[in-house]
């Protein structure tokens, strides 16, 4: 599986916007990207995933570098209640079984 | 959105005894479930696949003998630990994949937190 490397951890105030990277240098042709999230206790969360093009939905935004090589998680209005880590992951459709293998993630604080 | 369960969510048990913990898909099918081990502090580890009526595929390292996973149904996948020790507490979680499409979306239980004493 192709790796991906993230910060180990950011920090932001509330109501402001969150970008979070990703860089996948070896993400190939049929790998999709995928956010999950994972707050204190609980299972991982889907976020968002995207492919080529950037992505909304109503929890984030999934920008997309043109050459795939990295990618940007963007929460447009951070909550105390985003406080999580954030894991990018590649997925690779072609993969007998689909499983996730996670990396280290992103811990995000958010600040009052 | 599909849901996972599990059941229990936290256990304590003595050494030496064996846990059942049940991952079940509530609203949707599932023929491969997952399950992952996560030690404070870190992410999560990849212990094995599941697969209905099957055997399940162990990731390297994880011993099959002491994490037995049976997948007896489509909504349904338990993982047995057996003679627990101390060093086997750790939150468990299991996913279930949605079938169908080019894209199989990936659903997380709420995780089981096992405690051995």
């Amino acid at each position: 599986d192709a790796k991906t490397t993230q910060p180990n951890s950011m920090e932001s105030n509330e109501e402001e916007p969150v970008h979070l990277p990703c860089n996948h240098s070896t993400i190939s042709g049929t790998d999709y990207i995928h956010w999950y999230r994972q707050l204190p206790s609980q299972g991982p969360e889907y976020v968002i995933h995207g492919l080529t093009s950037n992505v909304n939905n109503r929890m984030a935004s999934l920008a997309i570098a043109e050459d795939r090589k990295s990618s940007t998680l963007i929460l447009h209005r951070a909550t105390l209640r985003d406080a999580a880590v954030y894991y990018c992951i590649l997925r690779d459709v072609n993969t007998g079984g689909f499983k996730t293998i996670f990396g280290a993630g992103t811990r995000l604080f958010v600040k009052a | 959105g599909a849901v996972v369960s599990q059941h229990p969510s936290w256990v304590i048990c003595k050494s030496g005894t064996s846990v059942k913990i049940e991952c079940r898909s509530l609203d949707f099918q599932a023929t491969t479930m997952f399950w992952y081990r996560q030690f404070p502090k870190q992410s999560l580890m990849l212990m094995a696949t599941s697969n209905e009526g099957s055997k399940a595929t162990y990731e390297q390292g994880v011993e099959k003998d002491k994490f037995l996973i049976n997948h007896a149904s489509l909504t349904l996948s338990t993982l047995t630990v057996t003679s627990a020790h101390p060093e086997d507490s750790s939150f468990y979680i299991c996913s279930a994949n949605l079938a169908g499409g080019p894209y199989n979306e990936q659903f997380f239980g709420p995780g089981t937190r096992l405690t051995v004493l």
